[in-house]
């Protein structure tokens, strides 16, 4: 089955611009999904599709795609941002399971 | 307005079982492809299972043969029966919505999560 592979952690200053990135065969052929989590509460989608934010998304998050990596950019990152982000994606093995990343610990300096 | 609350979880011996139940509201259940995620104390996301529209189910590797997703429709709930529970089962568990994507998978809607011990 596949794998996702994220940075177990990144930090970036506030008002500044990072990129989380998350890696894996599976997505030369789908797209990820990203997902903030915050201790103690349910995860919440933040991109998905090519480039898609659900209502409510702030637009400093973004998402792209090259390859097999995909990356969350987060444009301006606010005290708030500083979470667990995940990246996930069907599995491309044909066998209908879903993958997730290990996930990335955000830290805004 | 979309809803997901999960209930059945508790403190469980190994060898034991337990349900899960996930009612969700604003939307059917029957339409959608429902999964379960759970979350490991300190620990990532991991996917667990997943109903289809259609009835169609999968599962991880690490449940399969002992979990079983199901869903009543009259009562728009989703189901997670766990059987044969081990220490490595101790998560919360988190249902889930994914609207049907060809070109991705992603979940819009998480419940709360219900938490899972598995311990004597």
């Amino acid at each position: 089955s596949s794998e996702l592979t994220q940075d177990p952690a990144v930090s970036v200053a506030l008002g500044q611009t990072v990129r989380i990135t998350c890696q894996g065969d599976s997505l030369r052929s789908y797209y990820a999904s990203w997902y903030q989590q915050k201790p103690g509460q349910a995860p919440v989608l933040v991109i998905y599709g090519k480039n898609n934010r659900p209502s409510g998304i702030p637009d400093r998050f973004s998402g792209s795609s090259s390859g097999n990596t995909a990356s969350l950019t987060i444009t301006g990152a606010q005290a708030e941002d500083e979470a667990d982000y995940y990246c996930n994606s069907r599995d491309s093995s044909g066998n209908h399971h879903v993958v997730f990343g290990g996930g990335t610990k955000l830290t805004v300096l | 307005e979309v809803q997901l609350v999960e209930t059945g979880g508790g403190l469980i011996q190994p060898g034991g079982s337990l349900r899960l139940s996930c009612a969700a509201s604003g939307f059917t259940v029957s339409s959608n492809y429902m999964s379960w995620v759970r979350q490991a104390p300190g620990k990532g996301l991991e996917w667990v299972s997943v109903i289809y529209s259609g009835g169609s189910t999968y599962y991880a590797d690490s449940v399969k043969g002992r979990f079983t997703i199901s869903r009543d429709n009259s009562k728009n709930t989703l189901y997670l029966q766990m059987n044969s529970l081990r220490a490595e089962d101790t998560a919360v568990y988190y249902c889930a919505r994914s609207p049907f994507d060809s070109s991705s998978y992603y979940f819009d809607y998480w419940g709360q999560g219900t938490l899972v011990t598995v311990s004597s």
